[in-house]
């Protein structure tokens, strides 16, 4: 089936420090999804990307939509704390009557005061 | 606006023990799913609904069951708990059959012993 490949698996970083993730697949989707977990909570959606070449803010955080729809990357500019937790691409087909979401196995962010 | 809601938040059975895990939506989403998280795994999809009435399986259903007799709630029934249904169980729910992004609830933590 199709898979997501995510990496790095961890991350320790000092605060202040930028932050790259990213997203691979050898299958093409539709749209790229980049979701938040901390701790003791349900992942929260950060940045949906709906084309090929997107790339899209949410304050410090930045995405972008590989143009060969294979991959996506997720930045985090000025690391500060509240950072932490764990990062999970999706990946999402608009293949028959509904949708068909992957999700990569995550990255997990910890921030160094 | 309560979102996805989740109950209970954690659970200990002792193998052979049924239970079910409660979930409720309060966003008039046609689409409702389960995961299960374990470490290293990310996100694994076990049943989802595209509508009141409308079952079907996903990644991982064996040992679960499912229902949804209204838009509102989407019930998920383990039969006879085993150890390798320890996991932290998480409910998702989206507009439209799956194509939009997910909202989750806060998880059900279960350890089975």
């Amino acid at each position: 089936g199709q898979q997501l490949n995510q990496s790095p698996q961890s991350m320790f970083i000092q605060e202040g420090e930028d932050v790259s993730m990213n997203c691979t697949s050898s299958s093409i989707f539709n749209t790229w999804l980049w979701y938040k977990q901390e701790p003791g909570e349900g992942p929260v959606l950060l940045i949906a990307l709906y084309k090929a070449g997107e790339l899209t803010s949410n304050g410090r955080l930045t995405a972008q939509f590989g143009i060969t729809r294979k991959d996506s990357f997720l930045n985090i500019s000025a690391s500060i704390p509240s950072d932490v937790g764990i990062y999970f691409c999706a990946g999402l087909n608009y293949g028959g009557s509904q949708g068909n979401l992957i999700f990569g196995k995550g990255t997990k962010l910890s921030v160094k005061p | 606006n309560a979102g996805v809601t989740q109950t209970p938040k954690f659970q200990v059975l002792k193998t052979g023990q049924s239970m079910t895990l409660q979930c409720a939506q309060d966003m008039n989403h046609e689409y409702m799913s389960w995961y299960r998280q374990d470490p290293g795994m990310g996100l694994r999809l076990i049943h989802y609904s595209v509508g009141a009435g409308i079952t079907d399986q996903g990644e991982v259903p064996n040992g679960y069951n499912v229902s949804r007799s209204t838009t509102e709630d989407f019930p998920l029934r383990l039969l006879s708990a085993a150890p390798s249904q320890t996991s932290v169980y998480f409910c998702a729910s989206s507009r439209d059959r799956g194509f939009s992004p997910l909202h989750f609830g806060n998880g059900t933590r279960l350890t089975v012993t």
